[in-house]
């Protein structure tokens, strides 16, 4: 089954610049959505289809997906940004999650 | 306002069975295929299983398959899961969720049903 890879734990400063990676084989040449969860909230998409946003999400947030690394890109932290994030996908038609990343402003 | 509402979850002996319902609102639910995902306590997101619009094409995770039993009824506007011999790893908060667009992204999500599987 395909397996996506991402960091337990990511940190920054409020202001700078955060990129969560979620790895898979050859993840390029799938579409990769991002979902943000809050504690106590069900996820909110982000990202989806690799780089797009939707209505609402701060242009501050942002994606790509090369090779067999997709990422998740927040510039300008802020506070509330903080989170897990999952990157998912669809591998015959079955979807897949990352384990999640938790992204902590310091 | 796109809306999705869980419901039926609760507490639950190992072996027993339980059925979740989403009702949906604001939206053709006719015409986008649904999912179940699901959280345990303090970890990731897990997909369960996925239905497609007329139900024609269904998909299970490994973890749930011949276990539990995805539905829908248009005319109700509602998706269902039957969950059948339960067990303590099935504990989770059980989310619906619609997903639409060619790349399937997962859009928007109901609040979830806690589902407790302990003797």
């Amino acid at each position: 089954s395909y397996v996506l890879t991402q960091p337990p734990s990511v940190s920054v400063a409020p202001g700078q610049t955060a990129r969560i990676t979620c790895g898979g084989n050859n993840i390029g040449s799938k579409s990769v959505h991002w979902y943000q969860q809050k504690p106590g909230q069900a996820p909110v998409l982000v990202v989806y289809d690799d780089s797009d946003r939707p209505s609402g999400i701060p242009e501050r947030f942002s994606g790509s997906n090369s090779g067999n690394t997709a990422t998740l890109t927040i510039s300008r932290v802020e506070a509330g940004d903080e989170a897990d994030y999952y990157c998912q996908v669809w591998d015959s038609s079955r979807g897949v999650f990352g384990g999640g990343t938790k992204l902590t402003v310091l | 306002e796109v809306q999705l509402v869980e419901s039926g979850g609760g507490l639950v002996k190992p072996g027993g069975s339980l059925r979740l319902s989403c009702a949906a609102s604001g939206f053709t639910f006719s015409s986008y295929s649904m999912n179940w995902v699901r959280q345990a306590p303090g970890k990731g997101l897990e997909w369960v299983s996925s239905i497609s619009s007329s139900s024609s094409y269904i998909y299970y995770a490994d973890s749930v398959k011949g276990r539990f039993t995805i539905s829908r009824d248009n005319a109700k506007n509602s998706l269902y899961l039957q969950m059948n011999s339960l067990r303590a790893e099935d504990t989770a908060v059980y989310y619906c969720a619609r997903d639409w667009g060619a790349a399937r992204l997962i859009d928007p999500w109901g609040q979830g049903t806690l589902v407790t599987v302990s003797s």
